[in-house]
């Protein structure tokens, strides 16, 4: 089965501050993605990678960084976080772009 | 790009009774389509996964259909029980792998006695 993890699992903040999620799977996959998941608006692509070093820009990417350090670890950076980033974000990890992806269980950020 | 549209986005089903969930998309080349369960407080689990050249596929009480001349994808919940209370999404890719997963919005079904 293939794994995926992400840290913290919650996490609250206040408008401005500067939160770090992070994710790690073992499938030796190539490509991690970061999506945000928000009442009516389904998943959201916010930003993925297919290998360390690497960063590609998903559909809603403002307002987030991410870096990949390692082909394991995934994270993303929200340096001046504002409400309108409240919200369930998932890592997922895939072996090829349109393949099958495997989430994580998730972080549920709020953001005063 | 592709857009998925899911219906319904809310789904009541009676224990024992079926329950149906279609996505229509858009792009005739779509070439990959899989069905995703979340169950609550929890990431997305794959459920089943077609190719374009699969018309039907069933497992362990879930039929997958495929029409590709209506472009719809649906999902058969047979003899639902309540551990198939969950959140549903579509999913689907092009032949190429080089664009990503584009996902429904998700269907919630709720199965009571």
């Amino acid at each position: 089965e293939a794994a995926v993890t992400q840290s913290p699992r919650n996490k609250v903040t206040v408008t401005g501050g500067n939160v770090t999620l992070s994710c790690r799977q073992t499938n030796s996959h190539n490509y991690m993605y970061w999506y945000r998941q928000d009442t009516g608006h389904g998943l959201r692509l916010i930003h993925y990678s297919y290998g360390a070093g690497n960063l590609q820009i998903g559909d809603v990417p403002d307002g987030y960084k991410a870096t990949r350090t390692t082909q394991e670890d995934f994270f993303l950076l929200l340096e001046l976080a504002s409400p309108s980033q409240t919200s369930l974000y998932f890592c997922a990890s895939s072996g090829h772009r349109g393949d099958t992806q495997y989430f994580g269980p998730g972080t549920r950020l709020l953001v005063l | 790009g592709e857009q998925v549209e899911q219906r319904p986005p809310h789904l009541s089903v009676r224990e024992g009774d079926s329950a149906i969930i279609i996505c229509t998309y858009t792009d005739s080349a779509t070439a990959y389509f899989s069905w995703y369960k979340q169950e609550a407080g929890a990431g997305l689990q794959l459920l089943m996964s077609v190719l374009s050249n699969v018309d039907r596929k069933e497992e362990q009480g879930l039929t997958v259909l495929l029409n590709k001349k209506d472009k719809q994808l649906s999902l058969n919940l047979t003899a639902a029980h309540p551990g198939d209370s969950a959140v549903y999404f579509c999913a689907v890719s092009g032949n190429n792998y080089a664009q990503g997963l584009t996902f429904g919005l998700g269907t919630r079904v709720s199965v009571f006695p």
